[in-house]
């Protein structure tokens, strides 16, 4: 059980245009879930904290009109990031956890690589 | 405060060693100690977690020793296996900060045949 499925696995796009990434937990509901940014042999970076029915909270250097992030369900959340430039070619990664139990596991999904030419 | 510090960079063992990976933090708040596995191009993957409140737990063959006192703890791989090359992360939480998972900066292991 607890099964986070992120999608797409990978992407490549244009500079310029948008991306969206989604995030489902398959057999569990999630009143919070995490997104994650790792740039090649380095560790995770927390971006935000999606929740939901409420807006998200970014950690400081986060661009948040960048980085929109919906949360519109309890097994899913979406990542998009607009007007993608080279840089923000990273592998991102989102996570969950189950409702109602405080401070336990963090499942995460197999992530989706993002290049932007 | 909010940093956990992992060494480590990176560790190569033989088949059968005890590879050992020590991770340090700051905040007293924090009171939620897992450690997770990454293969490459996969998300990282939930192994063992402690809380403050044991000095050890095992599971299969990881065990994670904890030290309240020093706010250190650490990964033991026994009898590793070439099947952990991995890169193994810890990190740290605490409820009362929405839960939200600090990670070091990682360590990776090779494990020799």
């Amino acid at each position: 059980g607890a099964v986070v499925s992120q999608h797409p696995s990978r992407v490549i796009c244009k500079s310029g245009t948008s991306v969206k990434i989604e995030c489902r937990s398959l057999d569990f509901q999630a009143t919070t879930m995490f997104w994650y940014r790792q740039f090649p042999k380095q560790s995770l970076m927390l971006m935000a904290t999606s929740n939901e029915g409420s807006k998200a909270t970014y950690e400081q250097g986060v661009e948040k009109d960048k980085f929109l992030i919906n949360h519109a369900s309890l097994t899913l959340s979406t990542l998009t990031v607009t007007s993608a430039h080279p840089e923000d070619s990273s592998f991102y990664i989102c996570s969950a956890r189950k409702a109602g139990t405080g401070v336990s596991p963090l499942h995460f999904g197999n992530g989706t690589r993002l290049t932007v030419t | 405060q909010q940093q956990v510090k992992q060494s480590p960079q990176s560790l190569i063992v033989q088949k059968g060693g005890i590879p050992i990976i020590n991770c340090a933090y700051e905040n007293t708040a924090f009171d939620y100690f897992p450690w997770y596995q990454q293969f490459p191009g996969k998300g990282p993957a939930l192994l063992i977690a402690i809380r403050p409140d044991v000095s050890e737990k095992k599971e299969g063959r990881f065990t994670i020793s904890f030290n309240k006192s020093a706010k250190q703890f650490s990964l033991h791989i026994m009898d590793s296996q070439p099947g952990d090359s991995a890169t193994y992360f810890c990190a740290a939480s605490s409820y009362g900060n929405t839960g939200k998972l600090i990670f070091g900066q990682g360590t990776t292991l090779q494990v020799k045949p």
